[in-house]
Formats: C-alpha cells, sequence, structure tokens
C-alpha cells in the first residue's frame, strides 16, 4: 500500500539555525500538507500546497517557514532560523483531491532545538 | 470560534469491553468529520470519515462513528475492544469550501486492560 515517507525520524538542532524536513508524498497525490504537534499539545495545520504554490497556511506558518516541491517526488518544510518553540513533532500529508480526499499522514519528523 | 473537542484525555477499559470515544465541534455548517489513531511512533492512521448520507459510518478495525447533527457530535465506537487497540485517537474536522486543512482535537489516548 502506498504511503507518505518522511526523512529523518530525528532531526537535532542549535537555536538559530536552517532545517530542512523531507517528505516523499504519495505518487499521485495532488494536495500536499504540513502539520505540527508540540509534545503534550494538538495536531496542528501549518499549510497546505497545490499546484506548486501555497493554498492556505496558518498564523504559526510566518516568514521563518517556508515550502517547496523541489521535484517531481519530494515536498521539504525549510525553517529558517530555528527557535526553541520550534520544537515538535512535524507530520507530512498528502491527498489526491481537494478537502473532500482522505489525507493521509507519514509518521512524523521530531524536531529538537537546543 | 471554531473548536473540536475531546472531552476525554485518558480512558481505560478492560479487553473485550465495548468503547466510546467522544468527539464534538462548533461550526457554523456541518464539516467533514475524520477519526484518526496514532499508535506510538507511528503516524496518523484514518479510521473512518463522514462527509454526508448515512449518519453512521463503518470504518477499519471494527470501529464505527456516529454523526449527530443535533449534538454537533461524531462518537466513535467499537463494541469490544482488543489490546492493540491502544493508542492515541484523534477526531478531526475539514471545513467545507475552499479550505483544505484538518482541525484535530487535542486526543484520547486508551489504555487496555487485559
Amino acid at each position: 500500500e502506498p504511503e507518505v515517507t518522511q526523512t529523518p525520524s530525528h532531526q537535532v538542532t542549535q537555536m538559530g539555525q536552517e532545517v530542512i524536513l523531507r517528505c516523499v508524498p504519495i505518487s499521485n497525490h495532488l494536495y500536499f500538507y504540513w502539520y505540527r504537534q508540540i509534545l503534550g499539545q494538538k495536531v496542528e495545520f501549518l499549510v497546505s500546497f497545490y499546484n506548486n504554490e501555497i493554498s492556505e497556511k496558518s498564523e504559526i506558518f510566518d516568514d521563518q517557514f517556508s515550502v517547496e516541491r523541489p521535484d517531481g517526488s519530494n515536498f521539504t518544510l525549510k525553517i529558517r532560523s530555528t527557535k526553541l518553540e520550534d520544537s515538535a513533532m512535524y507530520f507530512c500529508a498528502s491527498s489526491d483531491r481537494g478537502n473532500t480526499d482522505t489525507q493521509y499522514f507519514g509518521p512524523g519528523t521530531r524536531l529538537t532545538v537546543l | 470560534a471554531q473548536s473540536v473537542t475531546q472531552p476525554d484525555i485518558h480512558i481505560t477499559v478492560s479487553e473485550g469491553a465495548s468503547l466510546e470515544l467522544r468527539c464534538n465541534y462548533s461550526y457554523g455548517a456541518t464539516p467533514y468529520l475524520f477519526w484518526y489513531v496514532q499508535s506510538p511512533g507511528q503516524g496518523l492512521q484514518l479510521l473512518l470519515k463522514y462527509f454526508s448520507g448515512d449518519t453512521l459510518v463503518q470504518g477499519i478495525k471494527g470501529f464505527e462513528a456516529e454523526f449527530k447533527r443535533s449534538q454537533s457530535s461524531f462518537n466513535l465506537r467499537k463494541p469490544s475492544v482488543h489490546w492493540s487497540d491502544a493508542a492515541e485517537y484523534f477526531c478531526a474536522v475539514a471545513p467545507r469550501g475552499s479550505s483544505y486543512k484538518l482541525i484535530f482535537g487535542s486526543g484520547t489516548r486508551l489504555l487496555v486492560r487485559p
């Protein structure tokens, strides 16, 4: 069964450093998403991406965040200058269509900012 | 304000007992409704979803959920719990229309007694 994959599974970085989290969505999907879950808190929407542009973003997704689909398979989330409060589990998801379709989630990347 | 509430943080049931996990939402119009499960170290797996039609929906692993418009609820049920059902369960909604984001409840952690 096709699945969403994410690398790395765990990323440790120093405050102020840039990180790139990588995701490989399901191959025929067209919509891509990033969510995050701070330890002990809700899963929160960050951004959705379709047709090579952001279709929606939350207030969390400020100028420090960016997303890219650099080739036909990868979908990345970049945090330019990490803060302590960016420590969280980051989930990538993809769907075939928009909000009438199921979003399939990857296993997540745990980001720890020291 | 739009919100999803899962009032139970933890629930413990005995193996073989029935289960009901509660979910209430607050939205202007009935959103799309989902239940996801997260096992330790795993991503979020869709159990079932409601878009329209029959208010009792069947999902994977023997789960079902009932949409009750009058109560703005979408409770998850299982008639007989197995030890492998121990996990965290998230209710989520997606607004109808052009927004594709999922909005998650805070989750209910299910513990299963042998």
